[in-house]
Formats: C-alpha cells, sequence, structure tokens
C-alpha cells in the first residue's frame, strides 16, 4: 500500500498569504496524484489531478507541481473560502490512498 | 447538474448489516466507475471499493474485503453498498464518488454522505 504523509499538519496563515502544502508518497507515483478540498460538513470537492491539472471551475490561485514522491499545493493568496482541510490522493496503485491531512486555518 | 445523493445510512449493531444506495443523476451513469469513500468522526478520507463501468470489475480496501460488496444498478442508475459483519471501526460517514471521467480515479463529484454509526 502506498502511504501518503501531508506535512505540516496544520497551517496558520492570514488572508491573503501563500500557503504551500507538501504530500510525499511512500514511493513512486509518477504524476497520478489529486488534490481535494474539505470544509466541515461538506464533501470534499477535487482541486488538482494528475499532479498539475486544476479541475474545473478551479481559480488559478491554486496550483500543484511535482512528479514521482514529492508534490506540492500551492495557494497563491488565501482568499476567506480557502480555510478548509487539504487532502492528497494517489491512483497508482490499489488501493487507493488518501494523505492524512493538512487543515489551513485562520492565524 | 450533475448529482449524487447517498441513503441507507443508521445505527446498527456490532455484527449487523446495512445496505447504502446511491442514487445518481445528470450523466450517463452506466459509462462512469463508481467508489465509495469513508470518513471516521473527525478522521481523514479512506477509500473503501470501486466497481467499473460495466459492473464486471470490483476492488476493496483490505479493512473491508469479504464483509462489504459493491454493485451498481445501472436500469436505476444507483450503486449500492452491502456492509456485513459491522464492526464499531466501520462508524463513518460514507461518500459515494464519481471517477471524474471515465477510466479515471480521481474522484468528483462527491455525494453529501451518509453517517453509518456500528454500536453495541
Amino acid at each position: 500500500e502506498i502511504l501518503l504523509t501531508q506535512s505540516p499538519a496544520t497551517l496558520s496563515l492570514s488572508p491573503g498569504e501563500r500557503a504551500t502544502l507538501s504530500c510525499r508518497a511512500s514511493q513512486s507515483i509518477s504524476t497520478y496524484l489529486a488534490w481535494y478540498q474539505q470544509k466541515p460538513g461538506q464533501a470534499p470537492r477535487l482541486l488538482i489531478y494528475d499532479a498539475s491539472n486544476r479541475a474545473t471551475g478551479i481559480p488559478a490561485r491554486f496550483s500543484s507541481s511535482g512528479s514521482g514522491t514529492d508534490f506540492t499545493l500551492t495557494i497563491s493568496s488565501l482568499e476567506p473560502e480557502d480555510f478548509a482541510v487539504y487532502y492528497c490522493q494517489q491512483r497508482s496503485n490499489w488501493p487507493l490512498t488518501f494523505g492524512g491531512g493538512t487543515n489551513v486555518e485562520i492565524k | 447538474e450533475v448529482q449524487l445523493v447517498e441513503s441507507g445510512g443508521g445505527l446498527v449493531q456490532t455484527g449487523g448489516s446495512l445496505r447504502l444506495s446511491c442514487a445518481a443523476s445528470g450523466f450517463t451513469f452506466s459509462s462512469y466507475c463508481m467508489h465509495w469513500v469513508r470518513q471516521a468522526p473527525g478522521k481523514g478520507l479512506v477509500w473503501v471499493s470501486r466497481i467499473n463501468s460495466d459492473g464486471s470489475n470490483t476492488n476493496y480496501a483490505d479493512s473491508v474485503k469479504g464483509r462489504f460488496t459493491i454493485s451498481r444498478d445501472d436500469a436505476k442508475n444507483t450503486l449500492y453498498l452491502q456492509m456485513n459483519s459491522l464492526r464499531a471501526e466501520d462508524t463513518a460517514v460514507y461518500f459515494c464518488a464519481r471517477a471524474a471521467a471515465p477510466g479515471t480515479h480521481w474522484f468528483d463529484p462527491w455525494g453529501q454522505g451518509t453517517l453509518v454509526t456500528v454500536s453495541s
């Protein structure tokens, strides 16, 4: 099973600041990585797929990069609605796995 | 509008059974692989199971293999998860999710979830 480790667990930032979230895979997953955003009481929402492609309707302030084992999600300037939990997910191998999440909270 | 609506959750005793349903609308259901993902209270996301578009192939997380069965009824545009021999650790919100595109295993969209509580 491929383990995805997200860091940091919590990121405390102010609106307008840049957020950088990390996801590290226990083995190479090429670019088979997605990012999701989840707000309290809601279902997750797909943000990024294939490591760097924004899903439909996702603002340009969300970007992602990486391949192999190291991936980064960047939010260039945090909007109030961006404070949420972010998960990475791999589809390189079965079982599909998620990282433990990064909580982006208001400082 | 693409929509997924789960139902069937509730309180069940340890060792009991429950069947979850996910009603799909707004897209050609029979063309898409479908998944179940769960989230224990206050915890992260865990993939549970997947069924391919024609129902001929399924995958399961080790934690549910042999106890849960995923199925689909394309005539009813509905996905199911039959859960048997339930344990306390199966307590979670269960989300159904569509593959983002045929042949991919990204989840988009998701349903709103249905809560399953397993208690003795």
